[in-house]
Parts: structure tokens; C-alpha cells; sequence
């Protein structure tokens, strides 16, 4: 069965902080990781990896996935109270059926 | 340009009712997918359904069911609604792109209640 692990479940920091967020996976038939950030209800998308030691970066976030160890990390430098969300991430192991973990919720605080 | 839509937004029923929610896809996306997402849990997969086809199911008893329009929009049904079946009902929409698929697009999801 497939599982995506994130951690930590929860953080809290203040603005300016740098925070990272993990994701580790089991899956049969990786296609590719997504990570999404969802505020009150609709998951909206951030990054999505395919590839291994690839940097994505967009603005403040970046993130990276590493297919050998199985796991992607998401970082956010210089938090602001607009950050403040749960951030899941996801696996795609064939056609978009995707695998969630069960989130990091971050909070920051100003 | 439209998002994927989801109607209603909000909806509260009995143990042992029948409810049915629905989907618009981006125009232009095939590839419907629904997601069960329960208060302080990450989504889980329930169907995708691709040019009218289920292409895949979820670990759900049969009370669940879905089907996918010529238009492409989508219809999630449960039958004998539980209470364990309160939660935000997700959406997303896809395309396949050379190589792969689009990442999945959401929905602003519904959220039922049942009582």
C-alpha cells in the first residue's frame, strides 16, 4: 500500500523564520511528488517533482526530491503571517490518483 | 477563466440519506478526480474517472459512486450516508500533457454534514 509520511504535524514560528517541512514515501510506481498549500479549503498547487537533486523554486519556497532516500523537503525563508496554511504533500504514482500525507500545519506568528 | 466548480458548498444530511455532489472540470481538462478529506487529515483518493471512464477506485465501500458526463463534468454519489462520512468532498481536474498530466487542479470542495 502506498503512504507518504510528512512532518513535523505542526509548527509554529515567527516572521523571518526559515522552516522546512518533510515528506517521505513508500509507492509502488513513482510518477512524480507534488506539494500543495491549503488555507481554508481548496489545495492549491505549489511545486511538483520529477526528478532528483533538481532545486524548484518560486519566490520564497523552494523544493527538492531526492528518489533514492524517498523523500522531498519544502523550504520557506523569511516567513510572513500570509504563510500560514497546511502544506501537503502528495505522490503520483500513475495518472494523477494521488497519495496524500497527512500535512504540516505551520503557523506564523508576526 | 473558470476554475473547477463544485456545487453545493455546504451541505448537511441524515444517517441513512442518499446525497450527490457535483463537479465542473476546467474547460478543456478530461480527467476528473474526487477526494475525501476528513477535519485534520490529508485527502484521500476516492475515483478518477478520464473521458467518461473510471479509471481508478479508492480503498471505499460500494455506498460510494461516481460518474463522469460528456461534458466532462462529474457527479459523486453516497448511498446510506454514515456519520464517519462528514467531511470535505475535493475535487480536482487534470489534462495529459506530453509525457505525463498536468498536476491536479482543486475545487473549493463541499462540505457535508451528516447528523
Amino acid at each position: 500500500e502506498d503512504k507518504v509520511v510528512q512532518s513535523p504535524l505542526s509548527l509554529v514560528v515567527h516572521e523571518g523564520d526559515t522552516v522546512t517541512l518533510n515528506c517521505s514515501y513508500e509507492v509502488t510506481n513513482f510518477r512524480s511528488l507534488l506539494w500543495y498549500k491549503q488555507e481554508k479549503k481548496a489545495p492549491t498547487f505549489l511545486f511538483m517533482l520529477t526528478s532528483s537533486g533538481i532545486e524548484k523554486k518560486s519566490g520564497r519556497l523552494s523544493s527538492i526530491l531526492d528518489k533514492k532516500e524517498l523523500f522531498s523537503i519544502l523550504n520557506i525563508t523569511a516567513t510572513q503571517t500570509g504563510d500560514s496554511a497546511v502544506y501537503l504533500c502528495a505522490v503520483n504514482n500513475a495518472g494523477n490518483m494521488l497519495t496524500f500525507g497527512g500535512g504540516t500545519r505551520l503557523m506564523v506568528k508576526p | 477563466d473558470a476554475g473547477v466548480t463544485q456545487s453545493p458548498t455546504h451541505l448537511i444530511k441524515t444517517r441513512g440519506q442518499q446525497v450527490t455532489l457535483r463537479c465542473s472540470p476546467i474547460s478543456g481538462h478530461k480527467s476528473v478526480s474526487w477526494y475525501q478529506q476528513v477535519l485534520g487529515q490529508g485527502p484521500q483518493f476516492i475515483f478518477q474517472y478520464y473521458e467518461k471512464e473510471e479509471r481508478g477506485r479508492g480503498n471505499f465501500p460500494d455506498r460510494f459512486s461516481a460518474r463522469q458526463f460528456p461534458n466532462y463534468s462529474s457527479e459523486l454519489n453516497v448511498n446510506a450516508l454514515l456519520l464517519g462520512d462528514s467531511a470535505l468532498y475535493l475535487c480536482a481536474s487534470s489534462s495529459p500533457v506530453y509525457g505525463g498530466e498536468t498536476e491536479a487542479f482543486f475545487g473549493q470542495g463541499t462540505r457535508l454534514t451528516v447528523v
